[in-house]
């Protein structure tokens, strides 16, 4: 069976540091991954997604990226964060040939001080 | 604009009694829809899809249905439990891009 991980369940960062979140996926080959976040209050949005290694495509400008080093590793990075870069992290992976289909992982709970 | 409106925003029922969650859409041309449960601090977990010729659909005591043509659709749960708290999310997905619209969610309180 599938699984998704990601790490560290919670993190707490100063202003202006560098963030690497990871996700990972078993189970499965060539899978769709995808970076959402999660502000208190508000619904998931999408900020990455990557239909293969090295292939990202990002939905909202913002000071975050993202890389697959790996076909199924996913990584969401920071050069310096901001106060509104807070908020809960979730990494999703769906069948190459079905993008409806997502499976979320844990997430990251990030705050930002 | 959202495509995916949800109400109540937030629920609070006694356990054992049923509840009404709702969800209007925009999202064109529709695929499929989904509610999802999240538990706090936790990562959404898939309870229901619908398709365009589906009108309803039940995982337990979760029944969820669909109007394609009023694009509505609401999510039933039945003698409620203290574990049903949690936000109930509904995901609209059209035939074009990745990106999937999700609504903000209904956050269920079950008290004893």
């Amino acid at each position: 069976s599938q699984t998704i991980h990601q790490w560290p369940a919670t993190l707490v960062q100063p202003v202006g540091s560098p963030l690497s979140l990871e996700c990972t996926v078993e189970g499965t080959s060539n899978p769709n991954l995808y970076w959402y976040r999660q502000a208190a209050g508000r619904g998931l949005q999408l900020l990455f997604y990557s239909v293969g290694i090295g292939q990202i495509s990002s939905e909202v400008p913002q000071n975050l990226s993202a890389s697959r080093p790996q076909d199924r590793q996913f990584i969401l990075s920071s050069k310096k964060l901001l106060l509104s870069d807070s908020g809960f992290y979730l990494c999703a992976w769906s069948p190459g040939t079905n993008t409806d289909t997502q499976y979320f992982g844990p997430g990251t709970r990030l705050t930002v001080l | 604009k959202n495509q995916v409106e949800q109400s109540p925003q937030s629920l609070i029922i006694l356990e054992g009694k049923n509840c009404t969650l709702q969800c209007n859409y925009t999202v064109s041309p529709f695929s499929n829809l989904r509610w999802y449960k999240q538990d706090t601090g936790r990562g959404p977990v898939s309870l229901t899809i619908m398709t365009f010729s589906e009108n309803t659909k039940s995982n337990g005591r979760y029944t969820a249905t669909l109007d394609a043509d009023t694009k509505q659709s609401s999510l039933h749960i039945t003698a409620s439990q203290l574990s049903d708290s949690a936000s109930y999310i509904c995901v609209v997905s059209a035939y074009s891009g990745y990106a999937l619209n999700f609504g903000k969610g209904t956050s269920l309180l079950v008290t004893p």
